[in-house]
């Protein structure tokens, strides 16, 4: 299958700083990409959808200035979280689609990236 | 608002024996089921996925059985092994899925 990668796996960062995650389509295009936000032992928790050229649809309640969306090529989508206190802490994992693949394509998941805000 | 809910939220199996997850839906628009699996600390990955227009799919050991009219959705895993413990969860839509809670998978050796 296709694969989506994320870097940094995991970040340490003081509190007060910022820190930017990317996500990659390894070998296919995603015009659309999705970032989550995953909490111990609960659900994945949609964040926003990244949109290639234009900007990020987020959803409710998630702040877009403290989460930062640049979707700027077809295969590069990076999340910067402005600011992080330790409630920020999570582990945040990207998805995207096969552009050409249709509607109805499998959704491919990065490895995510464990923050820790001390 | 939970569109999409699944039971149980843990589960264990003896090795050899069936694993049943459940999931409800609210929205009749969602139109694809997927179902992930996720081991700690990786992201999800696909294991199987359905439409309404069938009322089952089979991949393997595992098997998607859908009820359009109850708006539900189970997933079985026949002959559980030690090796299928993790984390599935279900979900639907097709172009920004909704996911249930998960369900903790522990199959006993």
């Amino acid at each position: 299958g296709a694969v989506v990668s994320q870097h940094p796996s995991w970040v340490i960062c003081k509190s007060g700083t910022s820190v930017k995650i990317e996500c990659r389509s390894l070998d296919f295009q995603a015009t659309t990409m999705f970032w989550y936000r995953q909490f111990p032992k609960q659900s994945l928790m949609l964040m926003a959808t990244s949109n290639e050229g234009s900007k990020a649809t987020y959803e409710q309640g998630v702040e877009k200035d403290k989460f930062l969306i640049n979707h700027a090529s077809l295969t590069l989508s990076t999340l910067t979280v402005t600011s992080a206190h330790p409630e920020d802490s999570s582990f945040y994992i990207c998805s995207a689609r096969d552009t050409l693949a249709g509607l109805y394509n499998e959704q491919f998941f990065g490895p995510g990236t464990r923050l820790t805000v001390l | 608002q939970q569109q999409v809910k699944q039971s149980p939220q843990s589960l264990i199996v003896q090795k050899g024996g069936i694993s049943i997850i459940n999931c409800a839906y609210e929205n009749t628009a969602f139109d694809y089921f997927p179902w992930y699996q996720q081991f700690p600390g990786k992201g999800p990955a696909l294991l199987i996925a359905i439409r309404p227009d069938v009322s089952e799919k089979k991949e393997g050991r595992f098997t998607i059985s859908f009820n359009k009219s109850a708006k539900q959705f189970s997933l079985h895993i026949m002959d559980s092994q030690p090796g299928d413990s993790a984390t599935y969860f279900c979900a639907a839509g097709a172009g920004k899925s909704t996911f249930g809670d998960g369900t903790t998978l522990t199959v006993k050796p």
